[in-house]
Formats: C-alpha cells, structure tokens, sequence
C-alpha cells in the first residue's frame, strides 16, 4: 500500500542554517506529492506541491523536488528564521484528495 | 480564502458520553470531508471520508458504530465519538474540499475522556 517515512524530529537549528528533511515515499503509480506546514494551535496548511516527476514545489523559500528514482520529496530551506518553527507533514495523494500523511518533523529554530 | 471551520477546539468529557464535532466549510461547498486522528507526535491518520447526501467510507481498522459520521449537507460535517472511552482520547482534524480549490484543513479538536 501506499506510504510515507519521514525523518524523526525533532530538528533544532540556529536561525539562518539550512534546513533538510527528508521524506520517502512508497506508492502504486504516479502520485502527487506534498508538503504541509502546522505551526502551533493551527491547522495544518499546504506548503507546497508537486503533481509529476521532476517538478519542484516551491513556496515561502522552502522548496522540494519530486524524485521518481529514489522516490523522494526532500523539503528544503537555504536560510531558516525562528518563525518557521512549526510540524512539517509529507504527504502524497494517489487521487481524489485522499492524502496519506507521514509521522510528521518538528523544527525548532532558535534565535 | 476558503476557511473550514471546527468546532469545539477542545472539549472533555466523561467516560461513556457521547460527542459530537462539527466540521463546516464556510465559504465554499464541500463535496467531500475527510476526518483524520492525530495522536501526540504522530501522523494524521485517515478515519473515513464522506461524501455529501450518502454513507461515509471507513478506513480499515476504524469502528464505524464508535465514530459516527455524518454528511448531511455541503457545508457541514460531524463525527460523533460515541460511548467514549479514555482511550478515544485524541487529537481529531476534518479537512475539506470541492475539488477545484486544495484541500482546506480545520484547525482540530482536541478530545479528552475522562
């Protein structure tokens, strides 16, 4: 069946590093791919997508590529601030919005 | 843009009661509700999704006379926890969507059994 692993969080950083959270994916077909942020005592919102092989989502500095080889969706930022500090969620669709979660990453990111 | 709105954001209540969330879609017409359970540094986990006018569909694993849901209109969805048990305990998000626009997320609720 479809599923998604991602790393363990927490993530704590210093403000300005890069950030990397990798996320794998196993699924039947071409599914499309998410990133969705939940920052504290809100819901979760969409950080960014991709539909097919090769795209790169991108959205508020953070981006990520559709990886059909390696059948990853790494989310990446080159420059973290403390007010990124949030529960970082991949996600793939394979249709009618149905979306399969992974465990979820915690970023801290400290001034 | 488009706001799903969930209520109540925390309730507790007592071992064997009933209670019910409301999941509305306030400014567009949710052909389709999903209801996932979130435990603490978990994943969301699909419970069952519902369609507007017929039966929700469960996921493998989830009671379907425990969590009772219902669609009744475009904009409105509940799932009722019935009997509940302490460890119904839980976080409980709805999401929704037309599918024309992405899916919209509520805020949760965060359920307590005592």
């Amino acid at each position: 069946g479809n599923s998604v692993t991602q790393m363990e969080g927490p993530v704590t950083l210093s403000e300005e590093a890069f950030l990397t959270i990798n996320c794998t994916y196993t699924a039947t077909g071409y599914p499309s791919l998410f990133w969705y942020v939940q920052y504290p005592g809100e819901g979760l919102q969409l950080l960014l997508k991709a539909t097919k092989a090769d795209d790169k989502g991108s959205n508020k500095g953070f981006e990520a590529t559709y990886r059909k080889e390696t059948t990853s969706f790494h989310l990446e930022k080159g420059s973290v601030q403390v007010s990124d500090s949030a529960v970082y969620f991949c996600a793939l669709s394979g249709g009618y919005n149905k979306l399969i979660f992974g465990a979820g990453t915690r970023l801290a990111v400290h001034p | 843009g488009a706001v799903v709105s969930q209520h109540p954001s925390w309730v507790i209540c007592k071992s064997g009661t009933s209670v019910k969330i409301e999941c509305r879609s306030l400014d567009f017409q949710a052909t389709t509700m999903f209801w996932y359970r979130q435990f603490p540094k978990q994943s969301l986990m699909l419970m069952a999704t519902s369609n507007e006018g017929s039966k929700a569909t469960y996921e493998q694993g989830v009671e379907k006379d425990k969590f009772l849901i219902n669609h009744a209109s475009l904009t409105l969805s509940t799932l009722t926890v019935t009997s509940a048990h302490p460890e119904d305990s839980s976080f409980y998000i709805c999401s929704a969507t037309d599918f024309n626009s992405p899916l919209h997320f509520g805020n949760g609720t965060r359920l307590t059994v005592t």
